[in-house]
């Protein structure tokens, strides 16, 4: 059974620390999303990448935040430095799109990097 | 892409049907429907998803009217572990962004 897979599942770490959360989306699809869930916020999309290259990072805050795709098998996102307010569930979702087909397939959703700032 | 409006919360009992309904009133002729649930502490779910026509599969079935206005997501025979929380996104790019969604709690 395919799925998207993050680590790690969770995450306590101080003020000021540097994070790295991974993901290894499911073999063959060439695009991957990154979404934050905040109780107030909901769930929001930071970024995506299709065949490693960024499509959209508008959502992301810039100055802490940053997205990569080393190989077509890990996608890391980085928060340097951490601060109380990133706290929140970071999902990895993965999809196998082609480009002006839009919205016709699926996209698949890890379980999530739990992180908590203090 | 288009914004969807959906009740912020349902209630069911378990074993009946669940009707989730959600209003699309701006969608375009070349959006989805997708719907998708999340389950507390557990990623996003993919439920199911259409363009035109009616789809049904082993989970759910989904209902788009004729003017594709609105849909609405059907829960055959609910049971306590459909309780979560359902999203309907009308969705036109490659790109996906959650509402609010419908809190559905199935009760014995």
């Amino acid at each position: 059974d395919a799925r998207v897979t993050q680590t790690p599942r969770h995450k306590v770490t101080e003020m000021g620390q540097e994070v790295t959360m991974r993901c290894q989306p499911i073999l063959g699809h060439n695009t991957v999303f990154w979404y934050r869930q905040t109780m107030m916020q909901g769930l929001e999309l930071l970024a995506y990448f299709r065949n490693r290259a960024p499509l959209d990072d508008s959502g992301m805050p810039k100055d802490r935040f940053s997205a990569e795709m080393p190989d077509a098998t890990l996608a890391t996102l980085k928060i340097q430095p951490s601060e109380p307010r990133d706290s929140a569930v970071y999902f990895c979702a993965s999809a196998d799109l082609i480009l002006r087909q839009g919205g016709g397939n699926t996209i698949y959703f890890g379980e999530g990097s739990w992180l908590t700032v203090v | 892409d288009a914004k969807t409006t959906q009740p912020p919360s349902m209630d069911c009992a378990e074993g009946r049907a669940a009707n989730l309904p959600c209003n699309h009133s701006t969608i375009s002729g070349n959006e989805y429907v997708y719907w998708y649930r999340q389950i507390h502490s557990q990623g996003p779910q993919y439920i199911i998803h259409g363009l035109k026509n009616n789809e049904t599969n082993e989970m759910a079935s989904l209902i788009i009217t004729e003017d594709r206005k609105s849909s609405t997501l059907i829960l055959p025979h609910a049971t306590l572990r459909d309780t979560a929380v359902y999203y309907c996104i009308v969705r036109l790019t490659n790109d996906m962004r959650f509402g609010a969604g419908t809190r559905l709690t199935v009760k014995p």
